[in-house]
């Protein structure tokens, strides 16, 4: 079955500062990525889905990047954090058009 | 006007009631339409697709369509407490991109 992991679970980061996030899938083969982000009490806004291993498409441009250099690892950046950054950062998915989503990353920027 | 939306809530209903949640999408091309459950700092977990005007039974949900109204909605019987979460409706559009509704809280009570 397949399984995705994010990590971390939660990080606190000074404004300013870099980001990694990472999530990998697990008994798939050539899935579509997602990253999402929901700040508090808010929908989902797609960031970024890829198709395959360099193809990334934005949908929002900002200062948060995107990079899939493995078939099943999906990695979100960026250079310098804003306080609007802050939320929980969800990557998902998808073979055929269903997203499954992964546990999420909560970030807080101070 | 909001790609797919959803009454935010919150929706109340005495343990054992049905609880209905309504969607409504704006892209008449839709052809696909997913209903999503978040409990609060967890992840979206999907419920059910529907693909097909009518409705949709699994277990103690059914999801109806109609796409002539473009409209989707998901009915809970026998509503527990255990249901008390976030609805998200997500809606595949022309573009092959899943948009999601802001969620409609609801809260089961005992």
């Amino acid at each position: 079955s397949q399984t995705i992991h994010q990590w971390p679970a939660t990080l606190v980061q000074p404004v300013g500062s870099p980001l990694s996030l990472e999530c990998t899938v697990e008994g798939t083969s050539n899935p579509n990525l997602y990253w999402y982000r929901q700040a508090a009490g808010r929908g989902l806004q797609l960031l970024f889905y890829s198709v395959g291993i360099g193809q990334i498409s934005s949908e929002v441009p900002q200062n948060l990047s995107a990079s899939r250099p493995q078939d099943r690892q999906f990695i979100l950046s960026s250079k310098k954090l804003l306080l609007s950054d802050s939320g929980f950062y969800l990557c998902a998915w998808s073979v055929m058009e269903t997203q499954y989503f992964g546990p999420g990353t909560r970030l807080l920027v101070l | 006007q909001k790609e797919v939306e959803q009454n935010s809530g919150p929706l109340s209903v005495p343990e054992g009631a049905i609880a209905s949640l309504n969607c409504t999408y704006s892209d008449r091309v839709s052809q696909s339409f997913f209903w999503y459950r978040q409990y609060s700092g967890k992840s979206p977990e999907l419920i059910m697709s529907i693909y097909s005007n009518g409705d949709k039974e699994d277990g103690r949900f059914t999801a109806q369509l109609n796409k002539a109204s473009q409209y989707v909605s998901l009915l809970i019987r026998d509503s527990q407490p255990s249901d008390s979460a976030t609805y998200l409706c997500a809606v595949i559009g022309n573009n092959n991109d899943m948009r999601f509704g802001a969620g409609t809280r609801l809260t089961v009570k005992p």
